[in-house]
C-alpha cells in the first residue's frame, strides 16, 4: 500500500476549467511538498506546506495542508494547456527534510486547448 | 534549468547486463539522491549519498549500488539487469544545511530487453 494516495490518477479537462487533486495519508507529516513533472523532465518543486491548515498560493494554484497534517490538496483555477503534466506530492523519509522523499503515484493532468 | 545533468539520456540494455548511469550535481550541492520512476508512477527512492558515503537506502536490492566522487558527482550502477528495471532514473541534488531544496535532473530512460 502507498503511504501517499493521490486522486484522481488521471484528469483530462478543457482549458478554463477548475480542478482539484488530492494527496491523502493516514500518517502525520511535519511537511509536504508538491512537484510538477513535465514530459522528458525531472520533477520541479512547486511548494512546501508545513503548518496544519496552511494555504499557499502560486498564481492560479492554491495548495492546502490539512489541519491534522495528514492530507493536502492542490486546486488550479482556470487551467491552461501549460498546466499539463504529472503532479506529485511528496514527504520526507524521517523527521527532517534531507532529500529522501517518498512520493505519491501522481496525478496526470491533461488540459486541452 | 536545474543545474543537474544526467547521462546518458536514453539507454537500451539486455537482461543480465550491467549499467552505469551518471549524474553531475548542481555546484555546491553535497548530497545526491537517486530515484527510480516507472511509467505513470511517482519516483521511488533508491539511495542517497552525502560526502561520498551512502546515507540511507530505499527498498532496493544490493545489485543497485552507487558512488559519489569528491566533486559531488555520482554514479548509479545496476548489475544483473532485469526487465522490471526498465524505468526513468532520476538524480537529485541539494546542499544540506541551507534551504534543503532538492533539484532534479531530467533523468536517464533505461530500457531492458
Amino acid at each position: 500500500t502507498q503511504l501517499l494516495e493521490q486522486s484522481p490518477q488521471f484528469l483530462s479537462i478543457q482549458e478554463g476549467e477548475n480542478l482539484t487533486v488530492y494527496c491523502n495519508s493516514s500518517s502525520v507529516f511535519s511537511s509536504l511538498q508538491w512537484y510538477r513533472q513535465e514530459p522528458g523532465e525531472g520533477p520541479v518543486l512547486l511548494v512546501t506546506v508545513v503548518t496544519g491548515g496552511e494555504v499557499k498560493k502560486l498564481k492560479r494554484l492554491t495548495f492546502q495542508f490539512g489541519d491534522a497534517r495528514k492530507d493536502s490538496s492542490l486546486h488550479i483555477t482556470a487551467a491552461q494547456p501549460g498546466d499539463t503534466g504529472l503532479y506529485l506530492c511528496a514527504v520526507s523519509h524521517g523527521s527532517s527534510n534531507t532529500g529522501k522523499l517518498i512520493f505519491g503515484q501522481g496525478t496526470t493532468l491533461q488540459v486541452k486547448p | 534549468e536545474t543545474g543537474v545533468t544526467q547521462s546518458p539520456t536514453h539507454l537500451i540494455k539486455t537482461r543480465g547486463q550491467q549499467v552505469t548511469l551518471r549524474c553531475s550535481s548542481q555546484s555546491g550541492h553535497n548530497t545526491v539522491s537517486w530515484y527510480q520512476q516507472a511509467l505513470g508512477q511517482g519516483p521511488q527512492f533508491i539511495f542517497q549519498y552525502y560526502r561520498e558515503e551512502e546515507n540511507g537506502r530505499g527498498n532496493f536490492p544490493p545489485r543497485f549500488s552507487g558512488l559519489q566522487f569528491p566533486n559531488y558527482s555520482s554514479e548509479l550502477n545496476v548489475n544483473a539487469l532485469e526487465l522490471d528495471d526498465s524505468a526513468l532514473y532520476l538524480c537529485a541534488s541539494l546542499r544540506r544545511g541551507t534551504e534543503n531544496i532538492q533539484y532534479f535532473g531530467a533523468g536517464t530512460r533505461l530500457s531492458v530487453l
